[in-house]
């Protein structure tokens, strides 16, 4: 298996441009999660789906961040418009849910400089 | 709230010595923990896992870690340190269907 993909791995965009990140979760795994990653704040959970349907969304700073899994092999999220602050690596993360036991695995993540 | 705590952001130990990284955490109930590391401009590693049963876990890359409950503690060791081991290390609690992170330790390994 290739593991979870995600596109772009860089990014370069003006402030206000729309960005749009993409994962490839792994062939099966049921389970899609979100990240983003700063030096300020860690590693934060922005949002997970579970089967497409978003479980739990509250880690989205705001309504400025969009996530969509229109299907199982495929998710996005939309910033727009963007802002400096949003620079950051965005990781994809997916999962198989065994009775609680799952492992995720990340993707190589995707580094967003909004200048 | 439920969560884990890693209280050192830097561990720094020469190649050959024995290592460990710190985690404790607050959860209700049983807690599911997790070990990963992230080598540079790379997305993170499972290393190992503990959800019951024996309370030393072996992972990989020849990592261990070891579930004490009555620390709430679940540190990650290694007898010998290599050099190639020197990355970011998350401990992680599993919290519904989602992974609750600690900060990070910056592990490095000095020949």
């Amino acid at each position: 298996d290739a593991g979870v993909i995600q596109s772009p791995r860089h990014e370069v965009t003006e402030m206000g441009q729309e960005v749009t990140l993409r994962c490839k979760p792994i062939s099966g795994h049921d389970y899609l999660f979100w990240y983003r990653q700063t030096m300020m704040r860690g590693l934060e959970l922005l949002i997970y789906f579970n089967n497409n349907v978003p479980i739990d969304d509250s880690g989205m700073p705001e309504d400025r961040f969009s996530a969509k899994m229109p299907n199982a092999s495929f998710s996005t999220l939309k910033i727009q418009p963007s802002e400096p602050r949003d620079s950051a690596v965005y990781f994809c993360a997916s999962s198989l849910r065994l009775a609680g036991r799952e492992t995720q695995y990340f993707g190589p993540g995707t580094r967003l400089l909004v200048l | 709230a439920q969560s884990v705590a890693q209280p050192e952001d830097q561990v720094n130990v020469a190649e050959g010595n024995p290592l460990t990284v710190k985690c404790t955490y607050s959860v209700s109930g049983n807690p599911y923990l997790f070990w990963y590391v992230q080598y540079p401009n790379r997305g993170l590693q499972f290393l190992l896992k503990y959800i019951t049963g024996d309370n030393l876990v072996k992972g990989s890359y020849g990592f261990e870690a070891e579930f004490n409950k009555s620390q709430t503690s679940f540190h990650l060791k290694k007898p010998s340190a290599l050099v190639s081991d020197s990355a970011l290390y998350f401990c992680a609690v599993r919290l519904g269907g989602k992974l609750i992170f600690g900060q990070g330790t910056e592990l490095s390994v000095k020949p």
